[in-house]
């Protein structure tokens, strides 16, 4: 099993609709991020969390939300998705020392 | 200005060449430094990280950095077209500081068997 799964894999939803990107981690961190990767822009920082009880806005948390349900799950929600909202999302964990993330493979989401 | 900016390519070079990939950075304070490796349909891996200037290598790779410059470096020598993929650079202010880590917009490398 991978060390971060995310599901969906791809998704096509409406615009206005809910939707709920899902990630589990097996690798036993605490902290876990949401990226959003965009052609040309990077990967930019949605949320993070650094542990159970803990919820940060990154760069670009607006018409975002989400939930930290155990130490392996952390799920974001897209409360009335828009299409500018189409792109490629990445779940991540890291330990607390600086060594890296581990990143999912990704949800590709477009909003039509 | 972006805070980290990157050349997109895509770059395409044929097998055993030296690969030159670049980053150039406004923030002074940054001091950790990144490079991710990224295969399509997949998440970025970590390949190496070096914390402020100097050299380090691994094996085939061997990141640069120049903080006076504000320019990082990841070279890949002997290259082969398992390291076609998308690299990414990455940096902070410091190492624990995952909050605050800039990811530039990543280089496309095709190397031609």
């Amino acid at each position: 099993d991978a060390d971060v799964t995310q599901t969906p894999r791809n998704r096509i939803t409406k615009t206005g609709k809910r939707i709920m990107l899902e990630c589990s981690q097996t690798k036993g961190h605490d902290r876990m991020y949401w990226y959003r990767q965009d052609p040309g822009l990077g990967l930019r920082l949605i949320y993070y969390s650094f542990d159970v009880k803990d919820i940060n806005k990154g760069e670009i948390s607006d018409g975002y939300s989400v939930s930290r349900q155990a130490q392996a799950k952390f799920s974001l929600s897209l409360e009335s998705a828009i299409p500018n909202q189409t792109a490629l999302y990445f779940c991540a964990t890291s330990d607390s020392w600086g060594n890296g993330y581990t990143f999912g493979s990704g949800t590709r989401l477009t909003v039509v | 200005q972006k805070e980290v900016e990157q050349d997109p390519g895509p770059l395409s070079v044929p097998e055993g060449a030296i690969v030159s990939l670049n980053c150039t950075y406004s923030n002074s304070a940054f001091q950790y430094f990144m490079w991710y490796r990224q295969y399509s349909r997949k998440g970025p891996e970590l390949l190496m990280y070096t914390y402020s200037s100097g050299n380090k290598e691994d094996g085939r790779f061997t990141a640069q950095v120049d903080k006076s410059s504000k320019y990082i470096s990841l070279f890949i020598r002997d290259s082969q077209p398992s390291d076609s993929a998308t690299y990414l650079c990455a940096m902070s202010r410091m190492k624990t500081s995952y909050d605050k880590v800039i990811f530039g917009p990543g280089t496309s490398l095709s190397v031609i068997p």
